[in-house]
């Protein structure tokens, strides 16, 4: 099946520094999407990025779909950063929405 | 906009009995809801797409009579889980998409004693 691979598993920063999360999928997909999952739960869009790249203020996002792989970059990290980020692909074959196994970002203080 | 709610968002049961999470698009409309189940420290595993006015699909390994879904409506996504046993205890989680985005519900925590 489709493989959907994040790195780093897991990061630790002091605060202020910057990080780049990868996401590597196997298959020819749709969209691509970037979470944050913040302590409670709650899960947070970040980025809609099927391709491209696209900036929200410190975080942002690049997706080279011919490549199968999608970049996201956390800059000037603080600690309300820290959580786990998923990104979720949609399969181009059956439109299923998988997700990677997260990178798990500690920013300490 | 494209907020998504679900209730609860904690239970406890008991084991044997059955509970019912609703998940609600409140400000757009949904032909197509997703659940997914995750297990503390790990990733989102889809466990069946909800589609209005028919039957859900169910993903491979997941009990239909189990976790059974009902999409009533274009707002409106139930996952029942009937006769809960401890194993089932988990964050349930709903996403619904809006223009091609997937906006994700606040999640229940299953606790089943």
């Amino acid at each position: 099946g489709i493989q959907v691979e994040q790195s780093p598993p897991d990061l630790i920063l002091q605060e202020g520094a910057n990080s780049t999360l990868r996401c590597n999928f196997s298959d020819s997909v749709n969209n691509l999407q970037w979470f944050h999952q913040n302590p409670w739960g709650q899960l947070i869009n970040l980025f809609y990025i099927p391709s491209g790249t696209k900036q929200n203020g410190r975080l942002s996002a690049t997706t080279v779909a011919t490549e199968r792989y999608s970049l996201l970059y956390i800059s000037s990290s603080q600690t309300t950063d820290s959580g786990v980020y998923f990104c979720a692909v949609e399969l181009r074959r059956d439109d299923k929405i998988i997700f990677g196994k997260g990178t798990r970002l500690h920013i300490l203080p | 906009g494209a907020v998504v709610s679900q209730h609860p968002s904690r239970v406890i049961c008991k084991s044997g009995t059955s509970v019912k999470i609703e998940c609600r698009s409140l400000d757009f409309q949904a032909t197509t809801m997703f659940w997914y189940r995750q297990f503390p420290k790990q990733s989102l595993m889809l466990m069946a797409t909800s589609n209005e006015g028919s039957k859900a699909t169910y993903e491979q390994g997941v009990e239909k009579d189990k976790f059974l879904i009902n999409h009533a409506s274009l707002t409106l996504s139930t996952l029942t889980v009937t006769s809960a046993h401890p194993e089932d205890s988990s964050f349930y989680i709903c996403s619904a998409a809006l223009a091609y985005e997937q906006y994700f519900g606040p999640g229940t925590r299953l606790t089943v004693t």
